[in-house]
């Protein structure tokens, strides 16, 4: 079975400042991985995602996130942070034989400081 | 182009009522999955139907239970209603569900309190 671990509950970041998450999955097989990010009271939007092929993927947003096989990591980054990039975001899991079935971490909630 | 839509947005029940949540996807998508968040956690996978088959299930109880429409819309239902089934009820679309590399898109959910 799959399971996802985003370590980071909580990162407050100052406005222009660069930021990272981290996200480490279990899956046997080469996952399909996924980033999305929640404003409050508002469903999921799809940042990025990683299918196969080139590791390192570009997103949505000035957002972009690496496939590490070797420590089963999917971190997501941005350069520059903006205050509307105040949100919480989630990594997920899924697998070629669960259909649509995703693993979602606990999520990391964002904070950004003027 | 419309989103996935869902109704109700808002809805209070009490313990041991029931409830019906409805989906509508986008346009052209076949597959409908349903994902409850309880508040402070990561959505849970509840059912994904596709061409009105179910396809998968989660590890929620016997009470839960869905549907896909002909019209490809989908009914989540709940019955004899928890305390702990208070949670944001999500609906995600994609245009195909038999592989883990569909896209989804997400509603914005029904926000779902049981007092």
């Amino acid at each position: 079975a799959q399971s996802v671990t985003q370590p980071d509950i909580h990162i407050t970041v100052s406005e222009g400042a660069s930021l990272e998450l981290r996200c480490n999955y279990s899956y046997g097989a080469t996952p399909y991985l996924f980033w999305y990010v929640q404003s409050p009271g508002q469903g999921l939007q799809l940042l990025l995602k990683y299918f196969s092929g080139d590791t390192l993927v570009q997103g949505i947003k000035g957002f972009e996130a690496e496939f590490k096989r070797s420590q089963s990591s999917f971190n997501l980054r941005k350069p520059s942070v903006h205050w509307s990039d105040a949100a919480e975001y989630f990594c997920a899991v899924g697998a070629r034989a669960a259909g649509n079935k995703l693993t979602f971490g606990g999520g990391t909630r964002v904070l950004v400081k003027p | 182009d419309a989103g996935v839509t869902q109704s109700p947005t808002h809805l209070i029940k009490t313990r041991g009522q029931h409830v019906t949540l409805r989906c509508s996807p986008i346009s052209g998508h076949k597959s409908v999955s349903w994902y409850q968040q309880v508040l402070g956690q990561g959505p849970q996978f509840i059912f994904q139907y596709y061409e009105k088959e179910e396809r998968g299930r989660g590890n929620f109880p016997d009470r839960f239970s869905a549907r896909q429409f002909p019209n490809y819309s989908s009914e989540l239902n709940v019955n004899a209603l928890l305390l702990g089934d208070s949670a944001l009820y999500l609906c995600a679309s994609s245009l195909r569900g038999d592989s883990g590399a569909n896209v989804l898109t997400f509603g914005a959910g029904s926000r779902l309190t049981v007092l």
